[in-house]
C-alpha cells in the first residue's frame, strides 16, 4: 500500500507569491491533516479535513487555507508568502477522525523556502 | 501552550546502550504517540498508547504512560546507529479528533557506533 504522498518535495518562492502544496492520503483514508514544522515553533497543527469539510483549524492567519477533494486528496495554499513561512509542511492521513485512537501516518513533507 | 515537552533535548549514547526519553503534557488525553524523524524527512509512527494503558512494547521499544503525572517515557533498548534521529511525543486531547495532535519539541538522539 502506498504511503502518504506529498508534492512537490522542494520549492523556492519569492515573498508575496502564493504556493499550493498537494497531499494524497493512503488509499482508503478519509481524514487529512496538515502541519508546519519550523526550528523556532516546532510542529504546529494547521488544519484537518474529513469528507471535504474542514473539521479543525489551528492558530494560523487566513493566508493559510486548504481544501479536500471527493477522492480525499488535499491541497493547502499559502498566499502572500512571508519569509517566516519557510518551513517543512507535513501532511498526515488516517482512516477516519479517529476518536477511538487510530494512528495517523505522515508523508515526507514539502520543503518551502521563501526568499 | 498545550504542547508536550520532551526531556532531555539531546541525548548522546554508544551503540548497545539503552536510551530513555521523557515527555510531559498538560491536558487530558485520548492517547499519546511517539514518532521518529530522520533529518529533513517525514515523521515515522513508532507506537501509540491509549489513556487507559500503562505500558506498551514494540520490538526494542517500550513506552509507559502515567496519566496522573501527565507523563510518558520511551525506552529504546540495545540502541543502534540507525536509531539516530529526533523523537517526538504527540498527544490527542480527550474529545478531539485524531488529526489534531500536539507535539513536543523533540529529543535529538545520537547513537555512536
Amino acid at each position: 500500500k502506498a504511503g502518504v504522498t506529498q508534492t512537490p518535495r522542494y520549492l523556492i518562492k519569492t515573498r508575496g507569491q502564493q504556493v499550493t502544496l498537494s497531499c494524497s492520503p493512503i488509499s482508503g483514508h478519509r481524514s487529512v491533516s496538515w502541519y508546519q514544522q519550523t526550528p523556532g515553533q516546532g510542529l504546529q497543527f494547521l488544519f484537518e479535513y474529513f469528507s471535504e469539510t474542514q473539521r479543525n483549524k489551528g492558530n494560523f492567519p487566513g493566508r493559510f487555507s486548504g481544501r479536500q477533494f471527493s477522492n480525499s486528496r488535499s491541497e493547502m495554499n499559502v498566499s502572500t508568502l512571508e519569509l517566516g513561512d519557510s518551513a517543512l509542511y507535513l501532511c498526515a492521513s488516517s482512516p477516519d477522525l479517529g476518536y477511538s485512537g487510530n494512528t495517523i501516518y505522515f508523508g515526507e513533507g514539502s520543503w518551502l523556502t521563501v526568499v | 501552550s498545550q504542547q508536550g515537552e520532551e526531556d532531555p533535548q539531546a541525548l548522546s549514547i554508544q551503540e548497545g546502550e539503552n536510551a530513555t526519553m521523557n515527555c510531559s503534557y498538560k491536558t487530558s488525553i485520548n492517547n499519546l504517540q511517539w514518532y521518529r524523524q530522520n533529518s529533513g524527512r517525514g515523521l515515522v509512527h513508532l507506537i501509540l498508547i491509549r489513556s487507559n494503558e500503562r505500558e506498551k512494547h514494540s520490538g526494542r521499544l517500550r513506552v509507559t504512560l502515567d496519566t496522573s503525572k501527565k507523563s510518558s517515557s520511551l525506552l529504546i533498548t540495545a540502541s543502534r546507529a540507525a536509531d539516530t534521529a529526533s523523537y517526538f511525543c504527540a498527544t490527542a486531547d480527550r474529545g478531539s479528533t485524531l488529526g489534531r495532535l500536539y507535539f513536543g519539541r523533540g529529543t535529538q538522539l545520537t547513537v555512536w557506533p
